[in-house]
């Protein structure tokens, strides 16, 4: 089992221009999560995803939005990048509300000049 | 807002030393998860407490719930180079439905 993977790894924008971040698990899992981590801030949530076709607004919804087509896939949108954005961004997932473990993907790094 | 606050926000300790991380939550928790992120890393799930008073440990790592559900700690013994790190705790609310993640303690150990 690959477990939570990331895509892409490392990913640099220009202020205005979108991009997907797509995270993929292999677990079956029903809930997924992505967050974004700044230095000294922890980890924040942004959007999450209780099953196929459902989307919610986490702690920082702004600026992004997401879908959840598909049960292993979760993908996370700027539409139109800010040098606030610039982040570290993770992908989970775990298997129905968070009373369960988090399995965390390796992140990407996204830098917002 | 629910809130976790982590204390200390850096820990600094000599390789074979002990020390504690504490976590605390502005309101009663449901539960309450730790995780382990290494330096360039992700993180990793490393155990959750549900009882009040709740104790457990896993081999140099003991970890504690309080009696009200509002606080946690981490006690590590015997420092190695392996523990350097960032610890978070995660408090869960039910009636919420929410995890908040606390701001980290990170560790750096001296050899």
């Amino acid at each position: 089992n690959a477990g939570v993977t990331q895509t892409p790894k490392f990913r640099v924008l220009k202020t205005g221009q979108s991009m997907t971040l797509l995270c993929a698990q292999d677990m079956n899992h029903e809930y997924m999560y992505w967050y974004r981590q700044d230095p000294g801030m922890g980890l924040r949530l942004i959007h999450y995803s209780v099953g196929e076709g459902t989307t919610a607004k986490g702690e920082v919804p702004d600026g992004y939005n997401v879908s959840r087509l598909k049960k292993q896939n979760f993908l996370l949108g700027l539409e139109s990048a800010a040098p606030s954005q610039t982040s570290v961004y993770f992908c989970a997932s775990n298997r129905a509300s968070y009373f369960y473990e988090q399995y965390f993907g390796p992140g990407t790094r996204l830098t917002v000049t | 807002g629910q809130q976790v606050m982590q204390i200390p926000q850096y820990q600094h300790v000599q390789e074979g030393e002990d020390f504690t991380t504490y976590c605390n939550s502005s309101t009663t928790l449901s539960n309450i998860q730790w995780y382990k992120q290494r330096p360039g890393g992700h993180p990793v799930f490393l155990i959750q407490l549900v009882k009040s008073g709740e104790v457990k440990k896993q081999k140099r790592l003991t970890f504690q719930f309080g009696e009200a559900k509002k606080n946690s700690s981490l006690h590590i013994t015997a420092t190695q180079t392996t523990d350097v790190g960032t610890y978070f705790c995660a408090g869960f609310k039910a009636a919420g439905n929410k995890l908040t993640f606390g701001g980290g303690t990170r560790v750096l150990v001296k050899p």
